[in-house]
């Protein structure tokens, strides 16, 4: 199965400043089927991203999705208070689908 | 509007079987391409991709779990079924169940753009 991970594990920031977020897979993800979720504490996850770059229903466009292969990046371009939450990386071009182990975005 | 929602029980002992149902509204399982997925996650800890069923019937497992689970789906209810056996301590998890969407068509590569609020399943004696 492919392996993501993700880094950093934590990264804080604070609102206003652009986060980068990273996901790198153990072996190429075919045709970049790579999504990009948001979790807060209690809630589920919510999906940003998928097909890499494509943001979902309702996103700000503030979020941003780029890579492929086995490199990909989440960019927040100016941080609102609502965006300091966890975010995960899935592949879905491969079976099983899976998922890194998270990149935690707090307050500086 | 797109919906789903999560039960069963919120306790269970080691070597049960454990059944949760997904009740869904806003779209159906009789619609080419669409999909619902399990996804567990342990306190803590990241996502798990469970299983998958599609508007065709097929059934998609992850490997590593797939002799204890079974994906059902009842379209006149609009519900989805998992079960899993054989119950142990570190299945211990939120499950949450997700409509799942894009990949290939007949493949279980997908990504889960609408979920239910997930169900907090304790594994004990």
């Amino acid at each position: 199965e492919i392996v993501l991970t993700q880094s950093p594990g934590t990264l804080s920031l604070s609102p206003g400043e652009r986060a980068t977020l990273s996901c790198r897979a153990s072996q190429t993800i075919t045709s970049r089927y790579l999504a990009w979720y948001q979790q807060k504490p209690g809630q589920a996850p919510r999906l940003l991203i998928s097909g890499a770059s494509s943001r979902a229903t309702g996103i700000p466009d503030r979020f941003s999705g780029s890579g492929s292969g086995t490199d990909f990046t989440l960019t927040i371009s100016r941080l609102e208070p609502e965006d300091f939450a966890v975010y995960y990386c899935q592949q879905y071009g491969s079976s099983p689908n899976t998922f890194g182990q998270g990149t935690r975005l707090e307050i500086e | 509007q797109v919906t789903l929602r999560e039960s069963g029980p919120a306790l269970v002992k080691p070597t049960q079987t454990l059944t949760l149902t997904c009740t869904f509204s806003g779209f159906s399982l009789r619609t080419s391409g669409m999909c619902v997925s399990w996804v567990r996650q342990p306190p803590g800890k990241s996502l798990e991709w469970l299983a998958l069923i599609d508007w065709d019937d097929d059934e998609y497992y992850n490997t590593s779990l797939k002799t204890r689970l079974t994906i059902s789906k009842d379209t006149s209810k609009n519900q989805v079924v998992l079960t899993m056996t054989n119950m142990d301590p570190v299945d211990t998890a939120t499950y949450f169940c997700a409509r799942a969407r894009g990949g290939n068509y007949y493949d279980s590569g997908k990504y889960f753009d609408y979920w239910g609020q997930g169900t907090l399943v304790t594994v004990s004696s």
